[in-house]
């Protein structure tokens, strides 16, 4: 059974960092592109960005209102995903969620909270 | 970035009726590469057409998806009282990845 478990979210000030892990299992990571969504409280999805797998270049793509701010990363020989976010706003504040593929994915993990307030 | 407004923002109905929900795009979208999603409170959500008109896995088939170009439909042909959700389209044509404000399906 495919499944993606986010962690690492939480209560944050502005300006500073955070990094969000996706540990899978159920498939070959490896094999497989990864994506971060999220959505703020109340609102609806913002796709934040990808990478894809080795296979297809491990090449990486941001939203443009997390470009340099926030990375993303992936340790396919713990199947881990992450989502390194500096420099956060307040307008960063909502549920991030990890997952499989970068079209149309039929896998999601339950989410992570991430607060950015003072 | 391709922009994609969903109408109505809210839909009243009631079990067994039929729900069209649309998705219209500032441009054309390559490829039908257009899927809609389900979510529920407190969920995640849940992918239910892809390619503008394949079905997720298990999905039943009271869901279906149309449309081409720069329109598309999601229809539900008799509203079970599961499917009282909100919806969104999502096109994967190009980045940024872009989804649509959402559609409110609500028991009348």
């Amino acid at each position: 059974e495919v499944q993606l478990v986010e962690s690492g979210g939480g209560l944050v000030q502005p300006g500073r960092s955070l990094r969000l892990s996706c540990t899978a299992s159920g498939f070959t990571f490896g094999d497989h592109s990864m994506s971060w969504f999220r959505q703020a409280p109340g609102k609806g999805l913002e796709w934040v960005g990808f990478i894809r797998n080795k296979a297809s270049g491990g090449t990486i793509e941001y939203a443009a209102s997390v470009k340099g701010r926030f990375t993303i990363s992936r340790d396919d020989s713990k199947s881990i995903a992450y989502l390194q976010m500096n420099s956060l706003r307040t307008e960063d504040t909502g549920v991030y969620y990890c997952t499989r593929g970068y079209s149309s994915p039929s896998y999601w993990g339950q989410g992570t909270l991430v607060t950015v307030s003072s | 970035e391709i922009v994609l407004t969903q109408s109505p923002g809210t839909l009243s109905l009631s079990p067994g009726e039929r729900a069209t929900l649309s998705c219209r795009a500032s441009q054309s979208v390559s490829s039908n590469s257009l899927a809609w999603y389900q979510q529920k409170p407190g969920q995640a959500p849940r992918l239910l057409i892809y390619g503008a008109s394949s079905r997720a896995t298990a999905l039943p088939d009271r869901f279906s998806g149309s449309g081409s170009g720069t329109d598309f439909t999601l229809t539900i042909s008799r509203l079970e009282p599961e499917d009282f959700a909100v919806y969104y389209c999502q096109q994967y044509a190009n980045s940024p990845r872009t989804f649509g404000q959402g559609t409110r399906l609500e028991i009348k």
